[in-house]
């Protein structure tokens, strides 16, 4: 079954650019991954689908800023000019036939 | 407008029987490809996938925990009943649903329902 890799924690400052990393362990490398943000307080909230490929796919109303791209099994998610409203969990989700599996999450501190 | 919100009790005893109920609306769960999941977060702690169930009524669960969870719908009512039985303090969490479509990802959240497990 897939399973999927992320830092605890990454932090950049307010208005920088920063890539946060999904890995696909091995035999699962081509796998579509999904990002969902987590702000504290609140539900999950879709953000894109990211392709082995690197196309990705965004979800209604997020904002341009938010980008995804792929090498190898590493899906990554490109957030730039940082918001303090980015602050918040990240999950990596990806699915098979008859399972879903979420990363632990990267917690992302705006300075 | 997709909306999902979940219910339920707010405390369970240990060892009882914890029942869920997703309820929403924007789309049925009779129409193909049409899915809900239940996924469940401990305090502080990751998103666990718990159960899902589709359109054709197919149902899959989590390994770890299929013994303990039934998950059913009412596609008249618009609602994914999701039960946890034998319930433990390790169960408390946040346990939302969610929607997905065509076997991809969960697209539509619920806002969550916090279960606290205690004597």
């Amino acid at each position: 079954q897939p399973v999927l890799t992320q830092s605890s924690s990454a932090s950049a400052s307010l208005g920088s650019s920063v890539k946060l990393t999904c890995t696909l362990n091995s035999g699962h490398s081509d796998f579509i991954i999904a990002w969902h943000q987590q702000q504290p307080g609140k539900a999950p909230r879709y953000l894109m689908k990211v392709e082995g490929s690197g196309n990705y796919n965004k979800g209604s109303g997020v904002p341009d800023r938010f980008s995804g791209s792929s090498s190898g099994a590493d899906r990554y998610l490109t957030i730039s000019n940082l918001q303090f409203e980015d602050e918040a969990d990240y999950y990596c989700e990806t699915w098979d036939t008859d399972t879903r599996v979420f990363g632990g999450g990267t917690k992302l501190t705006v300075l | 407008q997709v909306t999902l919100r979940e219910s339920g009790p707010a405390l369970v005893k240990p060892t009882q029987t914890l029942t869920l109920t997703c309820t929403f609306s924007g789309f049925s769960l009779s129409t193909s490809g049409m899915c809900v999941t239940w996924i469940r977060q401990p305090p502080g702690k990751a998103l666990e996938w718990l159960a899902l169930i589709d359109w054709d009524d197919g149902k899959y669960y989590s390994t770890s925990l299929k013994t303990r969870l039934t998950i059913s719908k009412d596609t008249s009512k618009n609602q994914v009943v999701l039960t946890v039985t034998n319930i433990d303090p390790v169960d408390t969490a946040t346990y939302y649903c969610a929607r997905i479509v065509d076997n991809n990802y969960l697209d539509f959240w619920g806002q969550g329902t916090l279960v606290t497990v205690s004597s």
